[in-house]
């Protein structure tokens, strides 16, 4: 149980264009979604978090009209990375949640690597 | 916001060798989790472990939060457990994740 899955795995796009990433849970209701962002040989930066029904937190330093977030129903978020340049290459990963506001195991997506030309 | 550091930052064993990572915290947390990314990124839930010691078939962790650590062991360790292993904590008063950087760990045949 407690799968997530991500789509696509890779993408390459041309600079100026935007992606979008879906991140889904396939069996359980995620309450809230988390994104992250890994560039190489490095850990996960938390980028936002997204509770079903109502708009992103995101991090400090994180761009909100860049990277847009929409969190639409208990099984499903959305990425998409507007205007991307070649600076937003990176691994994006997403991580589900049951439950909202209390410490609880996340589930990870597979991730997804985004290359910008 | 909370510090999260992992030892040794990187770790070269052979097959069939013991090891232990470890995960330092600066403050109190309500959960702590441990990962492992595979060559393909994927991140695989190894433990849930705020507190106490649970196992795993050939790994096993201990978390004492009155001290701010964790360790993750691996016994017979095998050229699949390869990959980074990443600690995760949670602080209190707050949902997010904050990782550590990460031990990464090769096993050769």
């Amino acid at each position: 149980g407690a799968v997530v899955s991500q789509h696509p795995s890779w993408v390459i796009c041309k600079s100026g264009t935007s992606v979008k990433i879906e991140c889904r849970s396939l069996d359980f209701q995620a309450t809230t979604m988390f994104w992250y962002r890994q560039f190489p040989k490095q850990s996960l930066m938390l980028m936002a978090t997204s509770n079903e029904g109502s708009k992103a937190t995101y991090e400090q330093g994180v761009e909100k009209d860049k990277f847009l977030i929409n969190h639409a129903s208990l099984t499903l978020s959305t990425l998409t990375v507007t205007s991307a340049h070649p600076e937003d290459s990176s691994f994006y990963i997403c991580s589900a949640s049951l439950r909202q506001g209390v410490p609880d195991t996340q589930y990870f997506g597979p991730g997804t690597r985004l290359t910008v030309l | 916001g909370i510090q999260v550091e992992q030892s040794p930052p990187d770790l070269i064993l052979q097959e069939g060798a013991n090891s232990t990572l470890r995960c330092n915290f600066s403050d109190s947390v309500n959960n702590l989790q441990w990962f492992h990314q595979n060559p393909w990124g994927q991140l695989i839930n190894l433990f849930y472990i705020p507190s106490g010691t649970k196992q795993n078939g050939r790994l096993s962790a201990t978390t004492v939060a009155t001290e701010r650590y964790s360790l993750l062991y691996i016994s017979s360790s095998q050229t699949t457990d390869s990959g980074v292993y990443f600690c995760a904590v949670e602080p209190l008063n707050d949902y997010k994740l904050s990782f550590g950087a990460g031990t990464t760990v090769t096993v050769r045949a």
